[in-house]
């Protein structure tokens, strides 16, 4: 079936540790996109990519880092310099930038210990 | 300024009843679009409706309605004969055509269908 599988669902890590989330597609969609999720406040945007080799910064993209090497496939790195990167991270695509409707992953929680 | 606004953190409704989940917005441009989407437990967010500045009647799908109210800034989506099973969160957001691409959301309301 085509969808979008995000891992790890649950991670831990410690202060001062980088960290990757892994996102990957099949549907063939040019557009992908990684949202944050905290608890009472709505989606915000980390970055986006609307094409292969290209990606654009969101309303919080400090502390984070992505990669869109290939078309399935959109890596996001929470890194040290996050301050507080403990959320709820969504990966969605679309099949381009300017579409209606995203496509989400299951989501992938990350706790700072 | 909150572009999105949903007033009601949670809401408990019987089964077999409608459910109505209050959403207003606020932009300056004048081609955008609505959407909601539903995040049950499991976290992924589904898409449920749209509906575009410029459409004259309310988006309908399935069981879901979105009542588009363009002068009050108010597209609360409907939910007829509510089921266990759309107990979730739900999402309204707004894209703004003509200024930015990308979804401003709200911050949710937690629906609870009672059996």
């Amino acid at each position: 079936d085509g969808g979008i599988t995000q891992s790890p669902k649950y991670l831990f890590r410690k202060e001062g540790q980088n960290v990757t989330l892994s996102c990957e597609q099949n549907l063939n969609h040019d557009a992908m996109y990684w949202y944050r999720q905290d608890p009472g406040q709505g989606l915000r945007l980390i970055y986006y990519s609307q094409i292969v080799n290209d990606f654009q910064k969101g309303d919080i993209a400090e502390g984070y880092s992505v990669s869109r090497e290939k078309k399935e496939s959109f890596p996001l790195t929470v890194t040290s310099a996050q301050k507080n990167p403990t959320a709820f991270y969504l990966c969605a695509s679309s099949i381009d930038g300017g579409q209606v409707e995203l496509f989400f992953g299951e989501g992938s929680r990350l706790t700072v210990l | 300024a909150q572009k999105i606004t949903q007033t009601q953190p949670g809401m408990f409704v019987q089964e077999k009843e409608a459910v109505t989940l209050d959403c207003t917005y606020d932009t300056s441009d004048q081609s955008y679009g609505l959407f909601w989407y539903k995040q049950p437990s499991s976290g992924e967010m589904i898409f449920l409706i749209y509906q575009g500045s410029y459409d004259e009647q309310n988006a309908t799908e399935g069981r879901y309605s979105l009542n588009f109210q363009k002068a009050r800034k108010s597209a609360n989506l409907v939910i007829s004969a509510s089921q266990l099973g759309d107990s979730a969160m739900y999402f309204c957001a707004m894209r703004e055509w003509d200024s930015n691409y990308q979804l401003i959301w709200g911050a949710g309301t937690k629906l609870i269908i009672k059996p």
